[in-house]
């Protein structure tokens, strides 16, 4: 079945730093969804990629798709202490259900 | 005005227990799901249902049993609970399936003694 690798596992940052998360898999990915899930939350929607390419910012969020449709990246610049929590990546396979990353664990150190 | 709603939010059991897990939403969505997220936090889904029918099962043992009374709400009842049945289980609902945006419930927390 369809795989959606996700890295890294983890990563610290001192607050004010930067965070990149990346997706990647080794068939063509039907779209792309991210979510974050706080601490002892649930996860909640970010945003949908759809086109080869696409590019879409959320205040200090860019997400990308890449050209091939087979990686996709969601870049945090300037990370405050309210962005902790984990953010998964999850492609739609054969659309009709959601396949997740196995997500990054984001802290912040302030 | 909760979306998905789950209850209850932590079940603490014996193994041998059988045990249940409502939930309901209010989105008027067709389709709704059951993850599991262990505590290497990765969400596995189990069951889907769309319109009271079962679309997806993945391979989950028969002591997991899902029940769709109407398309707002998608129960989960476990029989003879496990240790390794310890975990986080997500409602979730979408308008369709598989493409569209997730809404997830606040998870039930079971841990199995």
């Amino acid at each position: 079945g369809q795989q959606v690798m996700q890295i890294p596992q983890y990563q610290h940052v001192q607050e004010g730093e930067d965070f990149t998360t990346y997706c990647n898999s080794s068939t063509t990915l039907s779209n792309i969804q991210w979510y974050k899930q706080r601490p002892g939350g649930h996860p909640v929607f970010l945003i949908q990629l759809v086109k080869s390419g696409e590019v879409k910012k959320q205040k200090r969020l860019t997400f990308q798709f890449g050209e091939a449709k087979k990686n996709s990246s969601l870049h945090i610049t300037a990370t405050q202490t309210t962005d902790v929590g984990t953010y998964f990546c999850a492609d739609s396979w054969l659309g009709n259900k959601l396949v997740f990353g196995a997500g990054t664990i984001l802290r912040v150190k302030s | 005005d909760t979306a998905v709603s789950q209850t209850p939010k932590y079940l603490v059991t014996q193994m041998g227990n059988d045990k249940s897990i409502k939930c309901e939403q209010n989105l008027g969505h067709d389709t709704m799901y059951w993850y599991k997220q262990d505590s290497k936090k990765f969400l596995k889904i189990m069951f889907s249902y769309n319109n009271k029918e079962l679309i997806i099962n993945e391979t989950v043992p028969n002591r997991f049993s899902p029940k769709s009374p109407d398309k707002a709400h998608l129960n989960l009842h476990i029989n003879s609970l496990e240790l390794g049945d310890s975990a986080v289980y997500f409602c979730a609902s979408s308008s369709g399936t598989g493409q569209e945006t997730q809404y997830f419930g606040p998870g039930t927390r079971l841990l199995v003694l």
